[in-house]
């Protein structure tokens, strides 16, 4: 059972594109989304998160966007470099601060010059 | 960076091996994760902790076992390594604050 879909699995960005990453939840009691980004032989790393109280949030060239009656958030980059170019995985979990994360499936970014 | 640790790295052993994955955190989280993961696959929660002595097993079943018997450490053992449990482990520790979970770099084992 899939609590968390992601798509795309994978995706490839001209540098200066913006990249777009869609996740759908199906728990109402979920409540706090975060984005995680993974670079190859590393652990994942927090990169942004939301909470359900605010439909969007921008830190630097990372947007997250949410909509609660569609249960579906979604991640935007902003002038994609080669750099940006990684795994992310968005989340979802029941309560704020109890950290038990359910994963989505992960996309596959890949930004060409 | 973040003050949590794996090791090993990397393992590779013979199939009815016992093996322990150390992990290690400096940041007095009493939250604590492992994680299982494919290469550039999803990530399966396989047991956590939420203190000292207080193990759960996660969502998806896994053979091996672990303890909490200090805030820092949480280690997984495999009493009989079988070649289905060729993966990367992923170690992760929570901050009850922020509910930000971070990961160590991982054990990729590799059981023949």
């Amino acid at each position: 059972q899939q609590q968390v879909k992601q798509s795309p699995q994978s995706l490839i960005v001209q540098k200066g594109g913006i990249s777009i990453i869609n996740c759908a939840y199906e728990n109402t009691a979920f409540d706090y989304f975060p984005w995680y980004q993974q670079f190859p032989g590393k652990g994942p790393a927090l990169l942004i998160a939301i909470r359900p109280d605010v439909s969007e949030k921008k830190e630097g060239r990372f947007t997250i966007s949410f909509n609660k009656s569609a249960k579906q958030f979604s991640l935007h980059i902003m002038d994609s470099q080669p750099g940006d170019s990684a795994t992310y995985f968005c989340a979802a979990s029941k309560a704020y601060g109890a950290s038990k994360l359910t994963f989505g499936t992960g996309t596959r970014l890949q930004v060409t010059l | 960076e973040a003050d949590i640790y794996q090791t090993p790295r990397y393992l590779v052993i013979g199939t009815g091996k016992k093996i322990t994955l150390e992990c290690s955190q400096t940041m007095g989280h009493d939250k604590m994760y492992w994680y299982q993961q494919d290469p550039g696959m999803e990530l399966h929660l396989i047991h956590y902790s939420y203190g000292v002595n207080s193990t759960e097993k996660g969502d998806l079943s896994s053979e091996s076992t672990v303890s909490r018997i200090r805030t820092e450490h949480f280690p997984l053992t495999l009493e009989s390594a079988r070649p289905s449990h060729t993966s990367q482990y992923l170690c992760a520790s929570g901050s009850t604050n922020t509910g930000e979970l971070f990961f160590g770099e991982g054990s990729r084992l590799t059981v023949l």
